[in-house]
């Protein structure tokens, strides 16, 4: 039962590159997320998804990109990557139905834009 | 707006002792549940216990148990006899279900840092 793997678990890049985090998930989900968690911030949603190709901005989406062309995949592309965005991003999944929707996260992704 | 309101940064207890972290919402939903999560210093997300808000029991699970009061938006967690390895991170959320192709709205506190000392 793989769950959700994201990669790269750590990342080093420069200001304005483009990454592209990536998250897998194994359970058909029809729901996924991207969180970033800052110190003081706690988790804040950048995107979300309710299926493929159906993704909607969060609380925090200015400077991200995200697509889901299969229901498994949920990339989190930073078109110009900033130092404002270093920081652990989470891919999450839920299903709606199940039981107790629960929300389920991957292991995280540490971005370090210097 | 939905928020939760974690109102303590930080707690200590010592190793066998309880302990019990406090959270409260506010929503104008009838439907929602309500969770904690945990996070050790490797940063993975694990879900503790989760309460139906329409179930007037608490949930237990082992040494972790919620104290939910509903009219008072309240759901503190009491973790009993407490290990080592329950240092951590604790997140309090809740989750608005949205239905198919709707968005189930989760919402997260902002933390509480727990320190388990031997």
């Amino acid at each position: 039962d793989a769950g959700i793997t994201q990669s790269p678990r750590y990342k080093i890049t420069e200001t304005g590159r483009q990454v592209t985090l990536m998250c897998h998930q194994t359970w058909s989900h029809s729901y996924m997320f991207w969180y970033r968690q800052d110190l003081g911030h706690g988790l804040r949603l950048i995107y979300y998804s309710a299926a493929a190709d159906i993704t909607d901005k969060g609380e925090v989406p200015d400077g991200y990109v995200v697509s889901r062309s299969k229901t498994e995949n949920f990339p989190l592309t930073l078109e110009s990557a900033t130092r404002s965005q270093t920081s652990v991003y989470f891919c999450a999944s839920s299903e709606w139905y199940s039981s107790g929707n629960t929300i389920y996260f991957g292991e995280g992704s540490w971005l370090t834009v210097v | 707006a939905q928020t939760v309101t974690q109102s303590q940064p930080e707690m200590s207890v010592q190793e066998a002792e309880t302990v019990t972290l406090s959270c409260t919402y506010d929503t104008s939903e009838n439907n929602y549940y309500l969770f904690w999560y945990k996070q050790p210093p490797s940063r993975q997300m694990i879900l503790v216990i989760r309460q139906e808000a329409y179930k007037q029991q608490n949930a237990t699970e082992n040494r972790f148990s919620v104290n939910f009061q509903k009219a008072a938006k309240s759901f503190s967690l009491k973790i009993s006899d407490s290990q080592l390895g329950d240092t951590a991170m604790y997140f309090c959320a809740f989750m608005i279900p949205g239905g198919s192709y709707n968005f189930n709205k989760f919402y997260f506190g902002s933390g509480t840092k727990l320190n388990v000392k031997p």
